[in-house]
């Protein structure tokens, strides 16, 4: 079964670092998510991604953040400067259409843990 | 911004006992889906309603969307011990946009 990739599966940073979490959507998938989750609470929605641009973006995501697709594949999340709140799993998603359930798909993971 | 509300927050049961558990909006949804979620991962999709007051099975799991658009329920028959883990309701709005809204989620624990 198709499969969203997620790496690194866990990343610790020294707070005010930039990371550069990557993702592969599944491969026939148009539209992209980032989405997090502080340990024990619910999972966020951060920004949308389809046809090379962000369609919708949350409170969470702002100047700090950016999301890129740099070549057919990969799908990144950058944290420019990292707090301690952002500290979280942070999970990638795609689907193949709009309107979630059309294999709305969710990656494993990475665990950023910001020192 | 739009609020789910699951319930019940946990859920201690014996195996081979049957589940339900909830979820409450104050903003309609056009799709409902509810995942799982074992510790360490991502969620996994189970079961996605589109309709008003459909009803969907997938094994031994059922979920229906409400009638008002503003809810949903998933019930699980005969739980085995890998139903362990965290149930999230999560709705798509009427809006056309792509984005879920998650639930709170409910932790399941099975007691042996």
């Amino acid at each position: 079964e198709p499969e969203v990739t997620q790496t690194p599966s866990h990343q610790v940073t020294q707070m005010g670092q930039e990371v550069i979490l990557r993702c592969v959507p599944i491969s026939n998938h148009l539209y992209f998510y980032w989405y997090r989750q502080i340990l024990g609470q619910k999972v966020e929605f951060l920004v949308s991604f389809y046809n090379n641009e962000i369609s919708e973006k949350s409170e969470i995501f702002d100047d700090q953040f950016s999301v890129e697709r740099p070549d057919g594949s990969n799908f990144t999340l950058k944290i420019r400067s990292t707090k301690l709140e952002d500290s979280a799993m942070y999970f990638c998603a795609s689907s193949k259409a709009q309107g979630a359930g059309y294999g709305y798909t969710f990656g494993s993971g990475t665990r950023l843990t910001v020192v | 911004g739009q609020q789910l509300n699951q319930s019940p927050q946990s859920m201690f049961i014996q195996e081979g006992e049957d589940v339900s558990m909830n979820c409450t909006s104050s903003s309609i949804f056009n799709t409902w889906l509810w995942y799982k979620q074992d510790p360490g991962e991502g969620p996994v999709l189970l079961i996605a309603l589109y309709k008003a007051g459909e009803l969907t099975s997938n094994g031994r799991l059922t979920a229906q969307f409400g009638i008002t658009r503003k809810d949903s329920f998933l019930n699980i028959s005969a739980s085995i011990p890998s139903d362990v883990g965290i149930y999230f309701c999560a709705g798509l709005s009427i809006f056309g946009n792509e984005k879920l809204t998650f639930g709170t989620g409910t932790r399941l624990t099975i007691i042996p």
